[in-house]
């Protein structure tokens, strides 16, 4: 699976749309782009997903670059429970050995 | 539905003993999989069972071992206990069929001493 990049972490003012990216410059054509966060110690939680287009659902949407080489997550009205870390993962369909990095820890301010 | 669940919550073992973790993935979901995640290495991916078998290992010792029963559900083991294991240990189901995205469980919580 190819590698990510992402910054270690981000601030982002409640109430405000939260923009987290992530670069993944040697994506393969089948690789999927895969979101989620993890809040202290708990499971992480699925975000979204996608492939070439941009995608939306009730958490979040998912920008991704026509050349596939970085992809931006937006909470567009983040709240405090919002804090977490992000992990942004490239994986093929079929193959569950998910590769997580460090991911972003994105904390919302009041 | 219900989420995948895992038991114990939080356990503690001495070095050298042995400890078997249960996940009980959602319902219809086929593929298991096994993660630990340690603030040194984050997270690592131990193994994937699907329909009873397993589908792909991570680069874990043989001390590390599972196994998935015909309901789907799904156990792991690990033997002589060292310090390093101490971690929480995540499980997340898949259905596969129609999407391969991982729901993850609460994580057990192992602390070895």
């Amino acid at each position: 699976d190819a590698k990510t990049t992402q910054p270690t972490s981000m601030d982002c003012a409640e109430g405000r749309a939260a923009n987290l990216p992530c670069n993944h410059s040697t994506i393969s054509g089948n690789e999927y782009v895969y979101w989620y966060r993890q809040i202290h110690s708990q499971g992480p939680q699925y975000i979204i997903h996608g492939l070439k287009n941009n995608e939306t659902n009730e958490m979040a949407s998912l920008i991704i670059t026509e050349d596939r080489k970085s992809s931006t997550l937006i909470l567009p009205h983040a709240t405090l429970r919002d804090t977490a870390v992000y992990y942004c993962i490239v994986r093929v369909e079929r193959n569950n050995d998910m590769r997580f990095g460090a991911g972003t820890r994105l904390t919302v301010k009041p | 539905k219900a989420g995948v669940t895992q038991t114990p919550r939080y356990l503690i073992k001495t070095r050298g003993q042995q400890v078997t973790l249960s996940c009980s993935p959602i319902s219809g979901h086929r593929s298991v999989s096994w993660y630990q995640q340690t603030p040194g290495q984050g997270l690592q991916f131990l193994f994937e069972y699907f329909s009873e078998t397993q589908r792909n290992k991570g680069n874990f010792p043989g001390r590390f071992s599972g196994r998935q029963f015909s309901n789907s559900r799904s156990e792991m083991n690990v033997s002589t206990l060292e310090l390093g294991d101490s971690a929480l240990y995540l499980c997340a189901s898949s259905f596969v069929v129609v999407t391969d995205t991982q729901y993850f469980g609460p994580g057990t919580r192992l602390t070895v001493l």
